[in-house]
């Protein structure tokens, strides 16, 4: 079993909708935890991170961490066309110290 | 631009060779991370430098190695490559002291035939 465990997809959406990524993982250690965006062929880019557990709000985005659950969250309001690319959880913390543990990624196309 | 330079985009060589990837980390980020991109394997992290000195190691291969120069570049040479080493290699920096993220070059794709 992974660590950091992710849907793949595709998910598959239009445009406006509320999108909701989601990722379990295993070490109750992890601390910091991450969503990364990442376009075909591109480097992934960091949208946001939080500590430990609660909420994050940035523009359309919301990141979510239920440390209890071990259950981490990214929503995106009125989801656009431009929101389409693959989205990788990552967390750090305790014995991994900076090193980040990615899920492996969930495609999403939103549709016109 | 990320500000995370990687050389070069694309390489494809034969089965038994060596290549060198290289990495220039964004101004002023001490950390240099290394990681590999196959569609069945995900980001897998293979080896972090600061400040030149290595800190940390993941499920890199003894065939492969990298380090850090006094300028910060890092290089990540990879040998007696095989056909599974066909994969997408990530460099990304981070800034020293408190966490607060990585982040990534544009990647390397290297093709092994």
């Amino acid at each position: 079993q992974k660590e950091v465990e992710q849907d793949p997809g595709p998910l598959s959406v239009p445009e406006g909708a509320i999108v909701s990524l989601n990722c379990t993982y295993s070490n109750s250690a992890f601390q910091y935890f991450m969503w990364y965006r990442q376009y075909s062929r591109k480097g992934p880019e960091l949208l946001m991170y939080t500590y430990s557990s609660g909420n994050k709000e940035d523009g359309r985005f919301t990141a979510q961490v239920d440390k209890s659950s071990k259950y981490i969250s990214l929503f995106i309001r009125d989801s656009q066309p431009s929101d389409s690319a693959t989205y990788l959880c990552a967390m750090s913390g305790g014995n991994a110290g900076n090193m980040l543990t990615f899920g492996g990624g969930t495609r999403l196309m939103v549709k016109p | 631009d990320s500000g995370v330079t990687q050389t070069p985009k694309h390489l494809i060589t034969a089965t038994g060779q060596r290549v060198t990837l290289r990495c220039s980390p964004r101004s002023g980020d001490l950390s240099v991370y290394w990681y590999q991109q196959s569609l069945d394997q995900g980001l897998q992290f293979l080896i972090h430098y600061y400040n030149g000195e290595e800190r940390a190691k993941g499920n890199i291969l003894e065939r492969f190695s990298a380090q850090q120069f006094p300028d910060l570049h890092s290089e990540l040479n990879l040998s007696s490559l095989e056909l599974g080493d066909s994969a997408l290699y990530f460099c990304a920096s981070s800034l020293p002291g408190a966490w607060n993220g990585y982040t990534f070059g544009s990647g390397t794709r290297l093709t092994v035939v």
